[in-house]
């Protein structure tokens, strides 16, 4: 079964980079593909982008000018760069896998646990 | 792009059926059968309820159930129990290759 864990640092003042890395367990990493999402408090769901195992994105319009999401196939890792960051970018974010062990899907069928980033002065 | 539209919550007493509305446009909702829904509870991560529109992946209660008719989907819960309680998101992949959330729907069992 696929797994993913990921962790980052929680705590940013305005104007950083939020940094993120998320680890693929279980799985072959070849073939698939992964989001980013992340829910602000008292909020719902946004979907931050996504990529392919080739390297391949796509963002959400919302945010495409500040995010980065890359893969390192060589340690099963994905990872999530969000520029100058504003309270605004304050929320849970979670790792996605659009493929579990059997199948790939339009959706999340495997999350990470979510790592909760605040930004604050 | 907007979100997706849901109603703000839902409420049903043990054993009643409920249904979760999703609205969007033909770019997401409407163009495709890339629809999903998510069950979640405050702490844990988000869980795939619903994929392509109405199919169920392995191990959801055949309680859970979808639909779509123009440019709304639908999540049914019937038999419902406590357990369900949650909040509920639907999302959909758009023509312009990326996905949208819904706003998200608060289910109560009275």
């Amino acid at each position: 079964q696929v797994q993913l864990q990921q962790w980052g640092a929680g705590l940013l003042k305005p104007s950083e980079t939020l940094s993120l890395t998320c680890a693929v367990y279980g799985g072959s990493f070849s073939g698939y593909y992964w989001s980013w999402i992340r829910q602000p408090p008292g909020k719902g769901l946004e979907w931050i982008g996504q990529i392919y195992h080739s390297g391949s994105t796509n963002y959400n319009p919302s945010l495409k000018s500040r995010v980065t999401i890359s893969v390192d196939t060589s340690k099963n890792q994905l990872s999530l760069k969000l520029s100058s960051v504003t309270a605004a970018d304050t929320a849970v974010y979670y790792c996605a896998s659009h493929c579990s062990s059997t199948s790939c899907y339009y959706g999340f069928p495997i999350w990470g646990q979510g790592t909760m980033v605040t930004v604050s002065s | 792009q907007s979100a997706l539209t849901q109603p703000a919550s839902v409420s049903g007493s043990p054993g009643q059926s409920i249904t979760i509305s999703c609205s969007g446009t033909s770019s997401d909702v409407g163009g495709s059968n890339s629809v999903s829904w998510y069950q979640h509870h405050p702490g844990k991560a988000p869980k795939l309820m619903i994929y392509d529109v109405s199919n169920r992946p392995s191990g959801v209660s055949n309680r859970f159930s979808g639909s779509k008719s123009g440019n709304t989907a639908s999540l049914t819960i019937s038999g419902l129990q406590a357990e369900d309680e949650a909040d509920y998101y639907c999302t959909s992949y758009t023509s312009s290759n990326f996905y949208v959330f819904g706003t998200g729907t608060e289910v109560t069992v009275l």
